[in-house]
């Protein structure tokens, strides 16, 4: 069975310094990987993901991702931190020979940006 | 991206009444639909897969004749909490795919505040 590890319950960064919201997965065969931002009382907002290609992602908002299949990770990166980008995040997967199954989410990393 | 609406967005109740929610995808057909339930400063929960004209999939302990779901047509899927306790109180999210390929992304709607009293 496919599972995602959000190892931070919390990242604190101070603004305009790079971050970075860590995810590791597990999933049978190829990966297809998500990130979404949740802001409070909202629903999710798909940032990015990453079905095949380029190893780096760039999504929504500055944000972007890389692949790296040898450590099963999908990092959600960002060069310079607002204080708007204080929200939860989750990083989410699902198998490339899953078809029709719905994501599998983290426990979500909240981020808190300083001004 | 494509756009999920969810309605309402706050609902208050009795205990032992029966709420219905609605998700709409706005801009694009869903052919499957998804149901989330998120506790306080917690993951989602996957409730239940729903695709049009079909009967919902549901997730191991979640009882589908208290989650009633209703996938009428490709922009529409209701969740009805029957008989509604206090803890049922939760926010309940949809989520709806335009594709069945695994590629396709979910797009989520806001969120409805249930709160059973």
């Amino acid at each position: 069975a496919q599972s995602v590890a959000q190892p931070e319950d919390q990242v604190n960064v101070a603004e305009g310094n790079p971050l970075t919201v860590k995810c590791t997965y597990s999933v049978s065969g190829n990966p297809y990987l998500f990130w979404y931002v949740q802001y409070p009382n909202r629903g999710l907002q798909f940032l990015l993901k990453y079905i095949t290609g380029d190893n780096l992602v760039k999504g929504s908002y500055g944000f972007e991702a890389e692949f790296n299949k040898s450590q099963t990770s999908f990092h959600l990166k960002k060069p310079s931190a607002l204080v708007s980008d204080s929200a939860l995040y989750f990083c989410a997967v699902r198998p490339s020979t899953s078809g029709n199954t719905p994501l599998v989410f983290g426990k979500g990393t909240r981020l808190s940006v300083i001004a | 991206g494509a756009v999920v609406s969810q309605h309402p967005s706050r609902v208050i109740c009795k205990s032992g009444t029966s709420v219905k929610i609605e998700c709409r995808s706005l801009d694009f057909q869903a052919t499957t639909m998804f149901w989330y339930r998120q506790f306080p400063k917690q993951s989602l929960m996957l409730m239940a897969t729903s695709n049009e004209g079909s009967k919902a999939t549901y997730e191991q302990g979640v009882e589908k004749d208290k989650f009633l779901i209703n996938h009428a047509s490709l922009t529409l899927s209701t969740l009805t909490v029957t008989s509604a306790h206090p803890e049922d109180s939760s926010f309940y999210i949809c989520s709806a795919r335009e594709g069945a390929g695994g590629r396709d992304t979910q797009y989520f709607g806001p969120g409805t505040r249930l709160t059973v009293l």
